[in-house]
């Protein structure tokens, strides 16, 4: 069954630290999502992006983030200047289109812990 | 912005006791997921549902999509140890703005009865 793979799965950065999560999204997926859960709490949305650029973001996700896709495969989520706050599992989703919702595939997660 | 109230929070469960669990709404969601995430894994999609009123299966659970669109109750039968995790709802709205990102609740977490 496809999958969305998520690398690394565990990452500890100090404190302003920048990070880069990578994420390589379904293959003939079309949408891509960033979404975090603080250790306890639900899954919070970030970040969606469709055709090359974001199509929609959250409060959370402030000028401190980004997203690319640098190509055909990979898709990554990037925190300029790490704070505590951002300790967290960071999953990336991908779904075929907009209207299916069993396509909607998360990965496994990246465990990012700021010391 | 948008809310799911899940209840409950968490509940032990005994193995072959029935399960239910349900999640509310303020605004309307034109598509309703459950997930089940397990310890330091991401959310598996157990269900999806796309119609108002829709009673949907797969195997032992049982998922409905509320009338009002503003609701929606997962039920597990004869449950057994590995039902055990956290269990999400989740909306989705295409039509009020949004691209289709999920809005999640706080989950329910299931437990083996010591």
């Amino acid at each position: 069954e496809p999958e969305v793979t998520q690398t690394p799965s565990h990452q500890v950065t100090q404190m302003g630290q920048e990070v880069i999560l990578r994420c390589v999204p379904i293959s003939n997926h079309l949408y891509f999502y960033w979404y975090r859960q603080i250790l306890g709490q639900k899954v919070e949305f970030l970040v969606s992006f469709y055709n090359n650029e974001i199509s929609e973001k959250s409060e959370i996700f402030d000028d401190q983030f980004s997203v690319e896709r640098p190509d055909g495969s990979n898709f990554t989520l990037k925190i300029r200047s790490t704070k505590l706050e951002d300790s967290a599992m960071y999953f990336c989703a991908s779904s075929e289109a907009e209207e299916i919702g069993d396509g909607y595939t998360f990965g496994s997660g990246t465990r990012l812990t700021v010391v | 912005g948008q809310q799911l109230n899940q209840s409950p929070q968490s509940m032990f469960i005994q193995e072959g006791e029935d399960v239910s669990m349900n999640c509310t709404s303020s605004s309307i969601f034109n598509t309703w997921l459950w997930y089940k995430q397990d310890p330091g894994e991401g959310p598996v999609l157990l269900i999806a549902l796309y119609k108002a009123g829709e009673l949907t299966s797969n195997g032992r659970l049982t998922a409905q999509f509320g009338i009002t669109r503003k609701d929606s109750f997962l039920n597990i039968s004869a449950s057994i140890p590995s039902d055990v995790g956290i269990y999400f709802c989740a909306g989705r709205d295409f039509y009020g703005g949004s691209q289709g990102n999920l809005i999640f609740g706080k989950g329910t977490k299931l437990s083996v009865k010591p």
